[in-house]
């Protein structure tokens, strides 16, 4: 059974710190790995990553996937109140077209 | 502006009602998604329709059913045979063409049963 697994599920950290989330799978004939953040409503899309190694970023946000290990992980640096959100990982498998299997998802919270 | 629009916001049903929850995108995609939010559990896969006319099962059909009669819409049919439905659902939409390129989501609808 395909399964996406987030660590840490919840997380405290004071502004200006740097956290580093989890993100680990199994999937049958793995296509791609997507980080979403999302606030309160609709997730809003960050990182898609297809291949390993190859670091993504945005801003004070990157995100790198290791194929060989089954995981990625999600940096955030300088962490804002705004950061504040569930970050939620979602796989995607070539047995299933666009199908995409989710993780739990990690809720941060940034203190000012 | 391209996106998808899934009404009501907010929903109460008493127990035993059915009730349909709405999802329309105008971004021309194929592939369209229903799926369920618990706290601490993540998004689990309801139904999912790849083309008009044909939809497929996810982990977690039971109680539900759904249409695809048209590409712009599928909605979603909570039955009286789910019997644990106050959750948040979201619907999201994806090009089945060309390069992937993940989900575009609605903004959720709230089901309370009352």
């Amino acid at each position: 059974e395909d399964k996406v697994v987030q660590s840490p599920l919840s997380l405290v950290v004071h502004e200006g710190d740097t956290v580093t989330l989890n993100c680990s799978y199994e999937v049958t004939n793995f296509r791609s790995l997507l980080w979403y953040k999302q606030e309160k409503k609709a997730p809003t899309f960050l990182f898609m990553l297809t291949s390993s190694g190859i670091e993504k970023k945005s801003g004070r946000l990157s995100s790198i996937l290791d194929k060989k290990e089954l995981f990625s992980i999600l940096n955030i640096t300088a962490t804002q109140t705004g950061d504040s959100a569930v970050y939620l990982c979602a796989v995607g498998s070539m047995e299933y077209g666009n199908k995409l299997v989710f993780g739990a998802g990690t809720i941060l919270r940034v203190k000012s | 502006d391209g996106g998808i629009t899934q009404s009501p916001k907010y929903l109460f049903r008493k127990e035993g009602q059915n009730v349909t929850l709405s999802c329309e995108q105008n971004l021309n995609h194929d592939a369209m998604y229903w799926y369920r939010q618990d706290p601490g559990q993540g998004l689990r896969l309801i139904y999912y329709s790849q083309i008009v006319n044909d939809f497929q099962k996810g982990d977690i059909a039971e109680g539900y059913s759904v249409s695809r009669e048209k590409k712009e819409s599928f909605p979603l049919t909570v039955t009286s045979a789910q019997k644990n439905p106050t959750a948040f659902y979201l619907c999201a939409s994806s090009s089945g063409q060309g390069y992937y390129r993940g989900y575009t989501f609605g903004s959720g609808t709230r089901l309370t049963v009352v």
